[in-house]
């Protein structure tokens, strides 16, 4: 296991609701990315967090929103739910925002919106 | 923009043969990182191995080898002596300064038994 964790493991929304997603970091890792991975798909960059302040975006509209707490566990926030976000969500905690450092993957949470 | 390909969606091999793995990747930057993930049908994304460009040597963990053609822009994965745990979908992913990373579309390999 990677030491990185995630809840819920699945979820399901409706429509137009909002959804929180947490993840809980590597001990030692103050960066984490978030990643949406559709089915049949490779993960797509959604943004990343270092030290409590975004570090960088995918191509998401800003309905997707991000934080990340001092203990640098972190949280993805997806307003105005639509059909298209259902995919799995991971996150992927490393050790510095610089260095090429390996990310280490959470095993995901499964989003439904219906 | 980078780019990643992964022109085999699904790939089968005996247990105990060699099969190889393909990725192309497109991108301008001369520094760069690349990688082969492992995720198996429990969901969590497993690094095989890694490779820095800078490097000319290729990378090599156990059964685990790569080959990067630096020029060409490729960069294969090779497992020997394939075991049923090698069941998996494997990514390519490229990531530059900054710690994104562009993942390919994935290749599924079925060990048979």
């Amino acid at each position: 296991e990677t030491g990185v964790t995630q809840s819920p493991t699945h979820l399901i929304k409706t429509r137009g609701q909002q959804v929180t997603l947490r993840c809980s970091s590597q001990s030692g890792h103050n960066t984490v990315s978030w990643y949406q991975q559709a089915l049949g798909q490779g993960p797509q960059f959604i943004f990343q967090y270092y030290r409590e302040e975004e570090n960088g975006r995918g191509n998401f509209p800003p309905r997707f929103s991000g934080l990340q707490f001092p203990n640098y566990s972190s949280e993805l926030n997806v307003n105005a739910l639509e059909l298209d976000d259902s995919a799995l969500y991971l996150c992927a905690s490393s050790r510095k925002r610089d260095s090429q450092e390996t990310q280490y993957f959470g095993p995901g949470t499964r989003l439904l919106v219906l | 923009a980078q780019t990643v390909t992964q022109s085999q969606p699904e790939m089968s091999v005996q247990e105990a043969e060699t099969v190889t793995l393909s990725c192309t990747y497109d991108t301008s930057e001369n520094n760069y990182y690349l990688f082969w993930y492992k995720q198996p049908p429990s969901r969590q994304m497993i690094l095989v191995i890694r490779q820095e460009a800078y490097k000319q040597q290729n990378a090599t963990e156990n059964r685990f080898s790569v080959n990067f053609q630096k020029a060409a822009k490729s960069f294969s994965l090779k497992i020997s002596d394939s075991q049923l745990g090698d069941t998996a979908m494997y990514f390519c992913a490229f990531m530059r300064g900054g710690n994104q990373f562009y993942f390919g579309t994935g290749t599924s390999l079925t060990v048979i038994p």
